[in-house]
């Protein structure tokens, strides 16, 4: 029942390191996508990629570039983090984008840039 | 004006209360619809989706209403449980796929 798996929980980094944020689904889904959530603020969509091989822009892809491994993993990658990108991350799959497909989101990575 | 919009409240309401939300979206050519619910500090879980006529879960009726853009979620009998953030969420494929989510609006529901 693992559904979508998030790496690493927590963790706190220096402006200018750079970090990848692990996403692995189960679900044989096609299609996967990183949010970031700040307080007061909906869920943003950094990336997402609709199937295997593809990858998106979703509305604030600055500062990040993802990786779609294989059809179970996604993962998001930080260059250079700056303070702004302290959040919450979230990574979700979906059978596929658009339609009626609901996302499964993973229980999320908590990231503070000092 | 943001693409979704959603009271947020909080509301406050006593257990066995009737409260309904509401959530404006600005793209008409928006096609799926959905309500999440989000405890503090968890991700979100998908509550329902909401279906051009309208559909009920339980406790949960959720409507669209296309020609003034908005979507409702209606919670009866409130529970302790019930106790949450609920985040409206909005599919766009037109002009390429975009998922937009509200940012939520805050239930408290007390004994």
């Amino acid at each position: 029942n693992a559904g979508v798996t998030q790496t690493p929980k927590f963790q706190v980094l220096k402006t200018g390191q750079s970090m990848t944020l692990q996403c692995a689904q189960d679900m044989n889904h096609n299609s996967m996508y990183w949010y970031r959530q700040d307080p007061g603020m909906g869920l943003r969509l950094i990336y997402y990629s609709a199937s295997e091989g593809t990858t998106d822009k979703g509305e604030v892809p600055n500062g990040y570039n993802v990786s779609r491994l294989n059809k179970r993993e996604f993962s998001l990658r930080l260059e250079s983090a700056a303070p702004s990108q302290t959040s919450v991350y979230f990574c979700a799959s979906s059978d596929r984008t658009g339609g009626n497909q609901p996302q499964h989101f993973g229980d999320g990575t908590r990231l503070s840039i000092l | 004006r943001k693409e979704v919009e959603q009271d947020p409240g909080p509301f406050n309401v006593p257990e066995g209360a009737t409260v309904a939300f509401n959530c404006t979206y600005s793209n008409s050519a928006s096609q799926s619809f959905f309500w999440y619910r989000q405890d503090c500090r968890k991700e979100p879980k998908l509550l329902m989706s909401v279906y051009s006529s309208g559909n009920e879960d339980g406790r949960f009726t959720a409507q669209l209403n296309r020609a003034s853009q908005y979507i409702s979620l209606l919670i009866r009998d409130s529970k302790l449980s019930d106790s949450a953030t609920y985040l409206c969420v909005v599919n766009t494929a037109a002009g390429g796929f975009k998922t937009i989510f509200g940012a939520g609006t805050r239930l408290f529901v007390k004994a």
